[in-house]
């Protein structure tokens, strides 16, 4: 079974902080895709990596795609209360389904 | 552009009544449609996926059944619903291996 063990589950920083989400698993995926989930709405894809090594920029969030695919990071610098939320990575694993971590619910204090 | 529509947005029901929640798609044709569950604020646990009409392929034995009467309707059904049925239930279409998901249905079952 492959699975995605995000860390951490919770985190609660002040606004201006940095601070780093990961997503490991012991299994390969082709393309690992991370998404925000606002309470009571359905996740938002904010970016797909597909390379092994591969490193996106969105504004203040960098994504990183491990060498070897299987793990990934979210890195957010000067972090803001708008960045709140449940973030979800998800590797896809053939077939276009995707298996989804647990989330990390971040919390951005004022 | 494409749009995911998902109704109820909030659903109660009681313990052995059926349920009946739809899912439409605009703006692509044949897409790969997709059912999940997801308890409070966790990960997604993908429950039905279909790749075209009358296409269904069950991930995890249940209390519930999909269809695909038309080429952008997927409907989530049970014949009488569980306690434990209750959850966040969300649809998502995917282009190439990136999913995009519907506002979701609130069910509580009582």
């Amino acid at each position: 079974t492959q699975l995605l063990e995000q860390s951490p589950q919770f985190l609660s920083i002040q606004e201006g902080e940095n601070l780093t989400v990961y997503c490991n698993s012991s299994s390969v995926f082709s393309s690992l895709q991370w998404y925000r989930q606002e309470p009571g709405e359905g996740p938002v894809l904010l970016v797909t990596v597909v390379t092994g090594g591969e490193v996106k920029k969105l504004k203040r969030l960098t994504f990183q795609f491990g060498d070897a695919r299987k793990d990934s990071s979210l890195h957010i610098t000067a972090a803001q209360p708008g960045d709140t939320g449940l973030y979800l990575c998800a590797g896809e694993r053939g077939a276009q389904k995707l298996v989804f971590g647990q989330g990390t619910r971040l919390t951005i204090n004022p | 552009s494409q749009t995911i529509h998902q109704w109820p947005a909030t659903l109660v029901q009681p313990v052995g009544s059926p349920l009946s929640l739809e899912c439409t798609v605009e703006g692509t044709s044949n897409p790969n449609l997709y059912w999940y569950r997801q308890a409070a604020g966790r990960g997604l646990q993908l429950l039905f996926y279909s790749v075209g009409i009358g296409q269904i392929s069950s991930e995890v034995p249940q209390n519930l059944s999909a269809s695909r009467p038309q080429d952008r309707q997927f409907i989530l059904s049970s014949k009488k619903l569980l306690l434990s049925d209750s959850g966040f239930y969300l649809c998502a279409w995917s282009e190439n291996y990136e999913q995009y998901f519907g506002p979701g249905t609130r069910l509580t079952v009582t």
